[in-house]
């Protein structure tokens, strides 16, 4: 069945040092993946999203690595701000009918920031 | 504000009560979805609209469970018979192929 997950609950880092989240998912057929912020109180937010014809796809101080090969996603967060402490989740996209997604999400990593 | 709306953010109820949400989406999509997010977890789906017609529906979704979207723009989502296991944030997405979610809605049965 479909699976998404994270390998950490919890990620620690110093104000100005780079992240790195992990995903790991299961379906194989996935060809479309999103990174998600969410914020204590709020609803998800997109950050970055990738194809499955993609290896790597750079954004503002994100990148998200896909290897199909072993069925894992990364997001690197680079010179972390306290304003990105947050729960992060990846989501793998499943296709409905007539274009549209249902977004099967891992259960997310919280990274704080460490002043 | 323009983003996707819902309302109300917070909602304790006792167990046995009915409850009703809305969600407003951003204007011009025409593709609504609902998620359940229990704390710790991602999000689960729930459901999908295409503008009035409800076009996907998860096993999550069970009889006590009915969505609603009567004129393509807002959406409701109520739940019958409130469990205790219905306690959960209870989220709206609009978009055409990013999901834009809205802040949700707090459910607490006692």
């Amino acid at each position: 069945g479909e699976s998404v997950g994270l390998h950490l609950p919890t990620l620690s880092v110093q104000e100005g040092d780079n992240s790195i989240i992990n995903c790991a998912y299961s379906n194989s057929a996935s060809d479309y993946f999103i990174w998600y912020k969410q914020e204590s109180g709020k609803g998800p937010q997109f950050i970055i999203d990738i194809r499955s014809n993609m290896d790597k796809r750079q954004g503002q101080r994100v990148t998200v690595l896909l290897n199909k090969t072993v069925k894992h996603l990364s997001l690197q967060i680079a010179a972390t701000q306290p304003g990105d402490s947050a729960v992060y989740f990846c989501a793998e996209s499943t296709w409905l009918i007539q274009g549209a997604q249902k977004l099967v999400f891992g259960q997310g990593t919280r990274l704080t920031i460490n002043p | 504000d323009t983003g996707v709306s819902q309302n109300p953010r917070h909602k304790i109820t006792k167990r046995g009560q009915n409850v009703t949400f809305r969600c407003d989406p951003i204007s011009e999509h025409n593709r609504l979805y609902w998620y359940r997010q229990t704390l710790g977890q991602g999000p689960e789906f729930l459901t999908y609209f295409q503008n009035e017609a409800q076009l996907e529906k998860s096993r999550l979704l069970s009889d006590r469970f009915s969505a609603e979207r009567p004129k393509g723009s807002f959406s409701t989502l109520e739940i019958q018979r409130t469990e205790q296991g219905d306690s959960a944030m209870y989220l709206c997405a609009s978009g055409y192929d990013e999901q834009f979610f809205g802040p949700g809605t707090r459910l607490t049965v006692l």
